[in-house]
């Protein structure tokens, strides 16, 4: 099993541009979510799918924000447009229960 | 977000010793429990989870679990200098109840 797959995994861009973070679950995995990690603010929740659906979006910051999930072997998160205070290590995770979940090598995103 | 709070630390302790890690949660509806390890400049790594009230042991890692008083801890035994990291409690919780809330974690330094 490859794992979750992120790509890229690292990303600099200038404010203004747009981003888009991809991720490819573990096949079978159901559930998708995606993190963003930063020192001040810890491993937030942004969004959840589950079989392709969003359940909670509720932790996406703005609207310049936005995610997708068009089958279940692929996943992007988009930032249009970018900011510099967007920094940040954006993870993806998949689960097929409650029994945890597997994280991806994660993205680190810099806008300058 | 419901919250999760963490002691952030560090917490140092010598080779050989128990270290204690704990955490308290805000969602009296979570029901289940996890333990994830982060080395630095890596995804997080899930250790063990738990669902019942009381103490479940897991090689050198003990999870206690007291949900009337909203805590759980985890207790690595016989601490290696590898275990030095960033430890991350996260209840299951979330719009529908499947979705990890992560604390911000204590980072924890084993020195030999």
């Amino acid at each position: 099993d490859a794992g979750v797959i992120q790509s890229p995994r690292h990303e600099v861009t200038e404010m203004g541009q747009e981003v888009t973070l991809r991720c490819k679950p573990i096949s079978g995995h159901n559930s998708l979510f995606w993190y963003r990690q930063t020192m001040m603010r810890g491993l937030e929740l942004l969004i959840y799918f589950n079989n392709n659906v969003p359940i909670d979006d509720s932790g996406m910051p703005e609207d310049r924000f936005s995610a997708k999930m068009p089958n279940a072997s692929f996943s992007t998160l988009k930032i249009q447009p970018s900011e510099p205070r967007d920094s940040a290590v954006y993870f993806c995770a998949s689960s097929s229960d409650r029994a945890g979940y597997t994280f991806g090598s994660g993205t680190r995103l810099t806008v300058v | 977000q419901k919250e999760v709070e963490q002691n952030s630390g560090p917490l140092s302790v010598p080779e050989g010793a128990i270290a204690s890690l704990n955490c308290t949660y805000s969602d009296r509806g979570s029901q289940s429990f996890f333990w994830y390890r982060q080395y630095s400049g890596k995804s997080p790594e899930l250790i063990m989870f738990i669902y019942s009230n009381g103490d479940k042991e897991d090689g050198r890692f003990t999870a206690q679990l007291n949900k009337a008083s909203q805590y759980v801890s985890l207790l690595i035994r016989d601490s290696q200098p590898s275990d030095s990291a960033t430890y991350l409690c996260a209840p299951l919780g979330g719009k529908a109840g499947t979705a990890l809330i992560f604390g911000k974690g204590t980072t924890l330094s084993v020195s030999s």
